[in-house]
């Protein structure tokens, strides 16, 4: 099982849509979670950390399943501007914990 | 709001030639890291740096790559001979408590 995967999408949604993305990570000793969110050649943005059994910030909720090694993002009602590719991030639990990234998963809002 | 600066956004160098890639990271941050991304592939790690020192290091950094931290402020990325295949988006990053890491803008490197 690769480190972390991720729904390959592209999912292309119309604004105000719920869609949800799904994560899944192979080091059940792994702690800490992220989603992060890259625009089209930009960097990685921290957009929520999970460190629980979940996060809500907004329209933003991330759900965390330590059973089945699994990370969801939710976003609801979505806008145009939430177009953008979705990275589910996760700590390497040993060292200086370098962070393993998933191909990340393409959004596309539409009008 | 405190951000990670990297120098230059966009560097072309010639196959063999050395490049040297710029980092501030934020001001209290005690972890840094250095990330690439080749175009249309993931974000993959190279090599985190903690105390004046390599603390973890990916396959992809080699002997052809190095880190520094020369002073308080600035943390470079070294490639001493590059290749092709080193062409790709280069992110630093720094965090507080090893935790989530914040990122620089990126340095495109074109190797030609």
């Amino acid at each position: 099982r690769k480190e972390v995967e991720q729904d390959p999408g592209p999912f292309n949604v119309p604004e105000g849509a719920t869609v949800a993305f799904n994560c899944t990570y192979s080091n059940s000793a792994s702690q800490s979670f992220f989603w992060y969110r890259q625009d089209c050649r930009k960097e990685p943005k921290l957009l929520m950390s999970v460190y629980s059994s979940g996060n809500e910030d907004g329209r933003f909720t991330a759900q965390l399943n330590r059973a089945s090694q699994y990370i969801s993002l939710l976003i609801r009602d979505s806008k145009l501007s939430d177009s953008a590719t979705y990275l589910c991030v996760v700590p390497i639990p040993s060292g200086n914990t370098p962070l393993v990234f998933g191909k990340g998963t393409r959004l596309s809002v539409i009008a | 709001e405190p951000e990670v600066t990297q120098t230059p956004s966009h560097q072309v160098t010639q196959m063999g030639q050395e490049v040297i890639l710029r980092c501030v990271p934020i001001s209290n941050h005690l972890y840094f890291y250095w990330y690439r991304q080749i175009l249309g592939q993931k974000v993959e790690f190279l090599v985190s740096f903690y105390n004046n020192e390599i603390s973890e290091k990916s396959e992809i950094f080699d002997d052809q790559f190095s880190v520094e931290r020369p002073d308080g402020s600035n943390f470079t990325l070294k490639i001493r001979s590059t290749k092709l295949e080193d062409s790709a988006m280069y992110f630093c990053a720094s965090s507080s408590q090893n935790t989530e890491a914040f990122f620089g803008q990126g340095t495109r490197l074109t190797v030609v």
